[in-house]
């Protein structure tokens, strides 16, 4: 494809229910980045993947947030026990080399 | 502390009435300061990148440069499908560091 792809693009989920992200980077980039944005605020980076390093962890809130790059392609970001204040907007970029970051549309999640 | 802070949060212009976004930031270790616009509903779209203090980058009605503080993106003339939220970002180490945005309104 053309651009970076989100699915699905809205998730509506029970508090206490899992649910799972998925990101589909432009072929033949390297970098892939797991940001969260909440209403009205700025994107907060969760995860960092990058060729067949160990991932750069540092963003994730907490331990029931959790991810995995399968085959230096697509991404899944996974919540476990979600929480209300899970709900945002989760976005997906990735890149090559020094390049700058594409994005995708984004999953909207909201937690009842 | 890393800091990224844009001003003003929302700007309403009339069509035609030039303005500026403010980004100041506090990092050590700037690799890149970014510029993306989004829309209502998507990913934010790729703007410019301003690597070094003096630097400018233009693209049709939209001016970036950069100092050591701080960044302004310049909107020149500007037109209703001119409004979106502009969104900078600084680039440290592995990951980029956002603002909270402008939210652009310009009224026809």
């Amino acid at each position: 494809g053309a651009g970076v792809s989100q699915s699905p693009s809205n998730k509506v989920t029970e508090k206490g229910k899992d649910v799972e992200l998925r990101c589909d980077p432009i072929s033949g980039h390297t970098a892939l980045y797991w940001y969260r944005q909440s209403l009205g605020q700025g994107l907060e980076f969760l995860i960092y993947f990058q060729g067949n390093s160990a991932p750069d962890k540092s963003g994730l809130p907490s331990d029931r947030f959790s991810a995995e790059r399968t085959g230096g392609s697509v991404s899944t970001l996974t919540i476990q026990r979600t929480q209300q204040e899970d709900s945002a907007v989760y976005l997906c970029a990735s890149k090559r080399g020094s390049d700058t970051q594409y994005f995708g549309p984004g999953t909207r999640l909201t937690v009842l | 502390e890393d800091q990224v802070t844009q001003s003003p949060e929302a700007l309403r212009l009339q069509e035609g009435e030039s303005s500026s976004l403010n980004c100041s930031y506090t990092v050590s270790g700037l690799r890149g300061l970014f510029w993306y616009r989004q829309d209502p509903g998507k990913g934010p779209e790729f703007l410019f990148t301003l690597y070094s203090a003096g630097e400018e980058k233009e693209k049709e009605r939209l001016k970036a440069t950069l100092t050591k503080k701080e960044s302004f993106l310049h909107i020149t003339a500007p037109k209703p499908e001119d409004s979106a939220t502009y969104l900078c970002a600084v680039q440290v180490d592995n990951d980029m560091r956002f603002g909270a945005g402008t939210r652009l309104t310009v009224k026809p």
